[in-house]
């Protein structure tokens, strides 16, 4: 019973490059959720997706992310035109129905290195 | 504006003693409290969760954690630690949404 699923776990961009992050929900799972993690900082939410709609995309910075989650294949989390200050571990976690708890399941995260 | 906060950003144990990770958070209103665990290199695994009733939480590996409302503590212990337990720990607030509010996290290293 496979895990929530992330790729690539390192990327490696120069500034002005464009990053992809893949999440793979756990099966059974349509509600996918990302977040970013900067060095010495907490999880912060970045956005919420069920399959091809995004419900909210507050914690989104307002240029150059854009998040997907088409019917078909995994969630994509993209950065255009990546700068110095994207580099973060990125979080994906999915989750069933809203539900009492909204319990989330995590992957392992990627971990964007911009040079 | 919701807040978490963990006081410690790292915490040394000597294996099988005692330890307690202390989480605070600001809130006006119910929420729902978490614990998650993070080991090297791997996402983050739930340990326990308080969403109501009982306000002595029993999670995985021989945690558990206390809600306080009155003092707006979720603190998580563990009478004995084990090298196993060297981790990340996250503790995360819900309003009842899916939009989590995380701590900055404690490092937990235990020592032989």
């Amino acid at each position: 019973n496979a895990g929530v699923m992330q790729n690539p776990r390192h990327l490696v961009r120069r500034r002005g490059q464009e990053a992809r992050l893949r999440c793979s929900p756990m099966k059974g799972h349509s509600h996918v959720y990302w977040y970013r993690q900067l060095p010495e900082e907490g999880l912060k939410f970045m956005v919420y997706l069920q399959k091809e709609n995004i419900i909210d995309e507050s914690g989104m910075p307002k240029e150059r992310f854009s998040a997907e989650f088409p019917k078909e294949g995994p969630s994509i989390l993209r950065i255009q035109q990546v700068v110095r200050g994207d580099s973060a571990a990125y979080f994906c976690a999915s989750s069933t129905t809203r539900g009492q708890s909204y319990e989330q399941y995590f992957g392992p995260g990627t971990r964007l290195t911009v040079t | 504006a919701q807040s978490v906060t963990q006081l410690d950003s790292q915490v040394p144990v000597f294996e099988e003693a005692p330890v307690e990770l202390r989480c605070n958070y600001s809130s006006s209103v119910s929420v729902y409290l978490f614990w998650y665990v993070q080991y090297p290199n791997q996402g983050l695994q739930l340990l326990l969760k308080y969403l109501s009733g009982s306000t002595l939480v029993k999670g995985i590996n021989g945690f558990e954690a206390e809600f306080n409302k009155s003092q707006t503590s979720f603190h998580l212990r563990k009478p004995s630690v084990h090298i196993s337990d060297t981790a990340e720990y996250f503790c995360a607030v819900s309003r009842g949404t899916y939009k989590y509010i995380f701590g900055t996290g404690t490092r937990l290293k235990v020592l032989a």
